[in-house]
């Protein structure tokens, strides 16, 4: 089954602790993107990659970090969580200029 | 930013049809115009998108002006499992700017 995956789908952690989100697809996408969802911001795209070891900064990229190091993942680490990413994460992929598909997300929560 | 202009909310009744309007007026001649919805406690699913004609599949159509400072999402017969927020984004380039989108409440 065609899908993107993300782990974990809840996590609650501490102020200052590194963590991944882990998101991977199966469809042989090149485009690869994250977002966080805010109650009354929408979805803002935070890091997007084209293609493996190429990434560049979305709309909300502070905080964050990513790597593409393989097609088929795209991890976003958090190196210094701080209580103001506490959110709702999405990840997605797509072929260039096609239809994203988007994965469960993950609830997030910073203390 | 790519900035999209949405209604807060809409309602319509089911079985009917429902046209929601975007309003993108610093629209570039490249940027492709794509309409996403989310359901309750779920990611975003693609609806449609286009770049200046109107474009049309098996789940709505999709009207673009011709200045292409607006377009407008229609769901031909609104069901129940369309209640939903429909986002209306512009993608220039490779980034995705999506906005807080509007609201659709179908009435039984």
């Amino acid at each position: 089954e065609a899908q993107v995956t993300q782990n974990p789908r809840y996590l609650i952690t501490v102020t200052g602790k590194k963590l991944t989100v882990t998101c991977s697809q199966n469809m042989n996408h090149e485009y690869m993107s994250w977002y966080r969802q805010d109650p009354g911001l929408g979805l803002r795209q935070i890091y997007y990659s084209m293609n493996v070891e190429v990434t560049d900064k979305g709309d909300v990229p502070e905080g964050y970090k990513v790597s593409r190091k393989e097609k088929r993942n795209f991890p976003l680490i958090l190196e210094s969580p701080s209580p103001n990413q506490t959110s709702l994460y999405f990840c997605a992929s797509s072929s260039p200029r096609a239809e994203q598909f988007f994965g469960p997300g993950t609830r997030l929560t910073v203390l | 930013d790519a900035k999209t202009t949405q209604p807060n909310s809409m309602e319509s009744n089911e079985e009917e049809p429902v046209h929601l309007p975007c309003n993108h007026s610093t629209i570039s001649g490249t940027d492709y115009i794509h309409w996403y919805r989310q359901l309750p406690s779920q990611g975003p699913e693609y609806v449609i998108h286009g770049l200046t004609s109107n474009v049309n599949n098996r789940m709505a159509s999709l009207a673009i002006a011709e200045d292409r400072k607006s377009s407008t999402l229609i769901l031909h017969r609104a069901t129940l499992r369309d209640a939903a927020v429909y986002y209306c984004i512009l993608t220039p380039g490779n980034q995705f700017y999506f906005g807080t989108g509007t609201s659709l409440t179908v009435i039984p």
